[in-house]
């Protein structure tokens, strides 16, 4: 099945910087990549996602990009706030008949220092 | 309100007990899963039903037993439960070549 790899585990940025997280897939079928954002206690929620036939998308301070070739796919956050604190996870998935199906990155941890 | 919802939310059990987690969609989306939460926050996809179809079966011992009696339902039943089976549990779902929508998670903790 996929493999889906993300890196950091943790980061921790100064509030206003930006924060990077870098996944990494292995199966070339992959054609759907969200981002989740999880909370304390919480649900996984999605933030973004990007499809194989687009090489990056913006969401106001939230973009990925995606780099079908090498396999790996990135979420950039600009001007961070304490509000982004939270586990992020990166998922890829491939769309089958019987519907879609999504391996999930190991999640990173960001903390924004007020 | 339009979500995915699960119950009980938490569940406190001793080992060898058998238990359910039931779970509900009114999203209109034919594919349903059960996702694994570990300590550690790793989503470890147990079991995915495409319209009532089991698709995906991840290598979940046989203690796990997933029952879908429509594709707005999908139950996950456990025996015997285990000491390593504490976690939390997300049923979501989602529709072809769309994000999944989790629900609220059902937290296990067995003693």
């Amino acid at each position: 099945g996929e493999n889906v790899e993300q890196h950091p585990s943790t980061l921790s940025v100064q509030e206003g910087d930006s924060a990077v997280i870098k996944c990494t897939y292995s199966d070339s079928a992959s054609n759907y990549f969200p981002w989740y954002k999880q909370e304390l206690g919480k649900r996984p929620q999605l933030i973004i996602d990007i499809r194989s036939n687009v090489g990056e998308k913006k969401d106001q301070r939230i973009a990925v990009t995606l780099n079908k070739t090498a396999k790996h796919f990135s979420l950039h956050i600009t001007e961070t706030q304490p509000e982004d604190s939270a586990v992020y996870f990166c998922a890829a998935s491939i769309t089958r008949n019987t519907g879609n199906q999504f391996y999930f990155g190991t999640g990173t941890s960001l903390t924004v220092i007020p | 309100d339009t979500a995915v919802s699960q119950t009980p939310k938490y569940l406190v059990t001793q080992m060898g007990n058998d238990k359910s987690i039931k779970c509900e969609q009114n999203l209109g989306h034919d594919t349903m899963y059960w996702y694994k939460q570990d300590s550690k926050k790793f989503l470890k996809i147990m079991f995915s039903y495409n319209n009532k179809e089991l698709i995906i079966n991840e290598t979940v011992p046989n203690r796990f037993s997933p029952k879908s009696p429509d594709k707005a339902h999908l139950n996950l039943h456990i025996n015997s439960l285990e000491l390593g089976d504490s976690a939390v549990y997300f049923c979501a779902s989602s529709q072809r070549g769309s994000p999944l929508h989790f629900g609220n998670g059902t937290r296990l903790t067995v003693t």
